[in-house]
């Protein structure tokens, strides 16, 4: 197994440009989250998906869209990039077993985007 | 809402000697925590869980955690620090309700000096 792609693992933009970050997962996870890790900030939750779908939304969820047509990949859209958003961004999936015991993620090596 | 603060930044210890990393929690149920670490360059990978079974939670790597309700704690510890043990530690306590969700502390540096 592969666990959790991302790509790109770094990518520097203009302001106003757009891209998608790409993940996958082939654990047959069907929670898939998006986090944003800022330095001294922790993790933040973006957007999240339970399921094909099925997305909603985290803490910071402005200037940016997600989708889960399967459920092995989870892509994060940047529509008009700010550099508020310079970030690194992690990927993560998790499998909600019947206990609901989601909490162990398994996560992407990250994408380092910097917004010029 | 579930929240947890980090105490430390930053810490640094001697190879050999004694990891402390504090941990409060705010919680008004029994919360699930949990520890993470993250290496430089790479995703964060489960230490540690506790989920109200044992009190004192035993972690990969020789760490260990100790869920305190009169403290609203839940400090990691290791009794001696290895070089590979530099990284970036994270506090995580799991939301209740819906789509349970992670929510993380801001993180602790450790820093292993030879």
């Amino acid at each position: 197994n592969a666990g959790v792609t991302q790509t790109p693992k770094f990518r520097i933009l203009k302001i106003g440009q757009s891209m998608t970050l790409q993940c996958t997962q082939d654990m047959n996870h069907n929670y898939m989250y998006w986090y944003r890790q800022d330095p001294g900030m922790g993790l933040k939750l973006i957007y999240y998906s339970v399921g094909a779908g099925i997305t909603d939304k985290g803490e910071v969820p402005n200037g940016y869209n997600v989708s889960r047509s399967t459920t092995e990949d989870f892509p994060l859209r940047l529509e008009l990039a700010a550099p508020s958003q310079t970030s690194v961004y992690f990927c993560a999936s998790s499998y909600s077993g019947s206990t609901g015991g989601n909490e162990k993620l398994f996560f992407g090596s990250g994408t380092q985007l910097s917004v010029l | 809402a579930q929240s947890v603060t980090q105490l430390d930044s930053h810490v640094s210890v001697s190879e050999g000697t004694p990891v402390l990393l504090r941990c409060n929690y705010s919680s008004s149920y029994s919360p699930s925590l949990f520890w993470y670490v993250q290496h430089p360059n790479k995703g964060l990978q489960l230490l540690l869980k506790y989920t109200s079974a044992a009190t004192l939670v035993k972690g990969i790597n020789g760490f260990e955690a100790e869920f305190k309700k009169s403290e609203t704690s839940f400090h990691l510890t290791k009794p001696s620090a290895h070089m590979s043990d530099a990284a970036e530690y994270f506090c995580v306590v799991r939301t209740l309700g819906g789509a349970q969700k992670l929510v993380f502390g801001q993180g602790t540096r450790l820093t292993i000096n030879p």
